[in-house]
């Protein structure tokens, strides 16, 4: 069964609005990674939570960890076309990496 | 700093032929992880290293995928023979070690296509 379930699988926006995508997981999270993903290149970095609760921002990103540390969300602000891309959340749920991955969510962002 | 490297970049191949994909992890870094991700699909975990040992090659297809990292540095993943379900990107990444804190850095992929 899948473990990471994404939402939405993709999403269009338009330039300047803002976006929320999700990340549930069917176990406890000792650890969610957040990474962007262009077409048919590696995935960047772009954040990582641990703890409960927590929320980190990066420019106009935002990614949070739930009480339960069973779900995440990421939020854009005010989205740009530079934006665009693949999002995949990686879940660490062992406590001793390698990642889990969700499926993606497909961003694409119009003028 | 230097990412990870990865060659080749793109690799087109017949079915029933043998490939073999590069990758030089961030220096210093012990953990060494292949991922494969088929079109539309996350990435899927084949083979993790902690410096030339192999930690977990529970999902590798072992009757024609086989990896190494002789030196605890540079790692070769093989597939012998390809199957048309192997057309994929295969990523590389690294980990300073293998704790749950550990951030995962990824090189750029080899994409390829069986035909």
């Amino acid at each position: 069964s899948q473990e990471l379930e994404q939402s939405p699988q993709s999403l269009i926006v338009q330039e300047g609005k803002n976006l929320t995508i999700n990340c549930t997981s069917s176990k406890t999270l000792y650890g969610l990674y957040w990474y962007k993903q262009k077409y048919g290149e590696g995935l960047i970095f772009l954040m990582m939570l641990q703890k409960g609760g927590e929320e980190k921002s990066h420019e106009k990103i935002t990614a949070k960890l739930d009480e339960k540390k069973q779900q995440s969300s990421l939020h854009i602000t005010a989205s740009q076309p530079s934006h665009a891309g693949i999002y995949l959340c990686g879940a660490d749920t062992s406590g001793n990496t390698p990642l889990v991955f969700g499926k993606g969510t497909r961003l694409s962002v119009i003028a | 700093e230097a990412g990870v490297a990865q060659s080749p970049r793109y690799k087109i191949i017949e079915k029933r032929q043998s490939v073999a994909f590069w990758c030089n992890p961030i220096s210093g870094h012990a953990t060494l992880y292949w991922y494969q991700q088929i079109l539309g699909q996350g990435p899927k975990l084949l083979i993790q290293f902690q410096n030339n040992g192999v930690v977990d090659d529970s999902q590798l297809p072992k009757d024609r995928f086989s990896a190494e990292r002789l030196k605890g540095v540079d790692s070769t993943l093989k597939i012998q023979p390809a199957k048309l379900e192997d057309s994929a990107v295969y990523l590389c990444a690294s980990s300073t070690h293998s704790g749950s804190s550990d951030t995962q850095y990824f090189g750029p992929g080899t994409r390829l296509t069986v035909l």
